[in-house]
């Protein structure tokens, strides 16, 4: 079936640094590709998302591109901030009837001052 | 406007006692989904309701487990006979339909003892 996979967290990483959080997907069809974030004490909320092959998703400084021929989506950002300490993941929206996402593990950033 | 909001927001239950979990979805949402988030599996799909359609059950994980949804608004997720290994945070979800972006409520932690 349909699967994420992220990179082992945590990570730690001084403010300014830059991010690079690996996701690579197994799925039929052509799902949609989403990045969300959890922040300490709030519900899940959308990050950035891509529809199609090598879209190129984008919010708050965070990338993340489409990459079919290595099932790769990978969020990206330039220069961290404390205020992005939170826990990220990826997941794919199915193509099938019921639309349900399948999400990654989930990695915990922690971003120093 | 108002967003997705789940009761209670914590629940501390006996093993073999039944609960009931309640979501309600944004205004005017026609999809609702249910997922639990467990630290030995992750974000996982429970259940999903469309419109009148039949929900699709196939994420829940035995038959102690069922959700109905009335009016096509207020869903309720029901454990029967609790185990300590349903412990974990339930996360509700809607949609304007099938396809478009999800919104997460904040959850109901759930702690079997």
């Amino acid at each position: 079936g349909d699967s994420v996979t992220q990179m082992e967290g945590p990570v730690t990483l001084s403010e300014e640094a830059f991010l690079t959080i690996n996701c690579t997907y197994t799925a039929t069809g052509y799902p949609s590709l989403f990045w969300y974030v959890q922040y300490p004490g709030e519900g899940l909320q959308l990050l950035l998302k891509a529809t199609k092959a090598d879209d190129k998703g984008s919010n708050k400084g965070f990338e993340a591109t489409y990459r079919k021929e290595t099932t790769s989506f990978h969020l990206e950002k330039g220069s961290v901030q404390v205020s992005d300490s939170a826990v990220y993941f990826c997941a794919l929206r199915h193509t099938g009837a019921n639309s349900k996402l399948t999400f990654g593990k989930g990695i915990t950033l922690s971003v120093r001052p | 406007g108002a967003g997705v909001s789940q009761s209670p927001s914590n629940k501390v239950t006996e093993k073999g006692k039944d609960v009931e979990l309640r979501c309600d979805p944004i205004s005017g949402h026609t999809a609702l989904y249910w997922y639990r988030q467990s630290l030995g599996q992750g974000l996982e799909f429970l259940i999903y309701f469309q419109g009148n359609s039949a929900p699709d059950k196939s994420g829940l994980p035995s038959d102690r487990f069922s959700a109905e949804r009335t009016g096509g608004s207020v869903s309720t997720l029901t454990i029967q006979r609790t185990q300590q290994e349903d412990s974990a945070v339930y996360l509700c979800a809607s949609s304007i339909a099938r396809p478009y972006e999800q919104y997460f409520g904040p959850g109901t932690r759930l702690t079997v003892t």
